[in-house]
């Protein structure tokens, strides 16, 4: 299966500040990548999914200008939150898909958002 | 749009005894169902989907698509099925993000 990882895995920030997580796809290129937010005791929600190449598609709901996220190559995507604020706290999950593997999808560890 | 349910957020069996975790869905369409596991302090892995019909340690599931299910079974629970489990759907065969279940906390006593 695909290796994903995440950096950072945790981050504290103040309110008003951005805050910027990578997602790598260690072992394959993905084309496709999946950002996921997971509030405490709660359910994994899809935010938006990034495209090489091309621009992200947003769940209704999310904002594309609150969360920009930037799929420069076929092994980074990153999510910026910008002019984070308390309520943003969550924790932030990636994931890749593998064609190789019937679209399975392969997820990172997670990244820990905490705005003070 | 689409949707999962789990009905149950904790689940504790004993050690030896059947499972089933329950998962209904609605959707108009025919989508793929996943089981995902999430052990602790591990990220969340693939247990099993419905159109590869197998067995994963020892769990089945089957998708009733007139009751619109895709329980999760085993029978027999051992201590180290403890877990968290979301089931999944995704209306393009796993192509598209991924629908989750709030979850199910299941807990195996020894």
């Amino acid at each position: 299966g695909a290796v994903v990882s995440q950096h950072p895995s945790r981050v504290i920030c103040k309110s008003g500040t951005s805050v910027k997580i990578e997602c790598r796809s260690l072992d394959f290129q993905a084309t496709t990548m999946f950002w996921y937010r997971q509030f405490p005791k709660q359910s994994l929600m899809l935010m938006a999914t990034s495209n090489e190449g091309s621009k992200a598609t947003y769940e209704q709901g999310v904002e594309k200008d609150k969360f920009l996220i930037n799929h420069a190559s076929l092994t980074l995507s990153t999510l910026t939150v910008t002019s984070a604020h308390p309520e943003d706290s969550s924790f932030y999950i990636c994931s890749v898909i593998s064609g190789t593997s019937g679209h399975e999808q392969f997820f990172g560890p997670g990244t820990r958002l905490t705005v003070l | 749009a689409q949707r999962v349910t789990q009905p149950e957020k904790l689940l504790s069996v004993f050690k030896g005894a059947p499972v089933e975790l329950k998962c209904n869905y609605s959707y108009s369409g025919s989508p793929e169902l996943f089981w995902y596991v999430q052990y602790s302090r591990q990220r969340l892995q693939l247990l099993l989907r419905h159109i590869s019909r197998e067995s994963i340690k020892g769990f089945t599931a089957d998708l009733n698509k007139g009751e619109t299910s895709f329980h999760l079974k085993k029978p027999f629970a051992q201590e180290e099925d403890s877990a968290m489990y979301y089931c999944a759907l995704s209306p393009r065969g796993g192509a598209d993000g991924l629908t989750f279940g709030k979850g199910t906390h299941l807990i195996i006593q020894p």
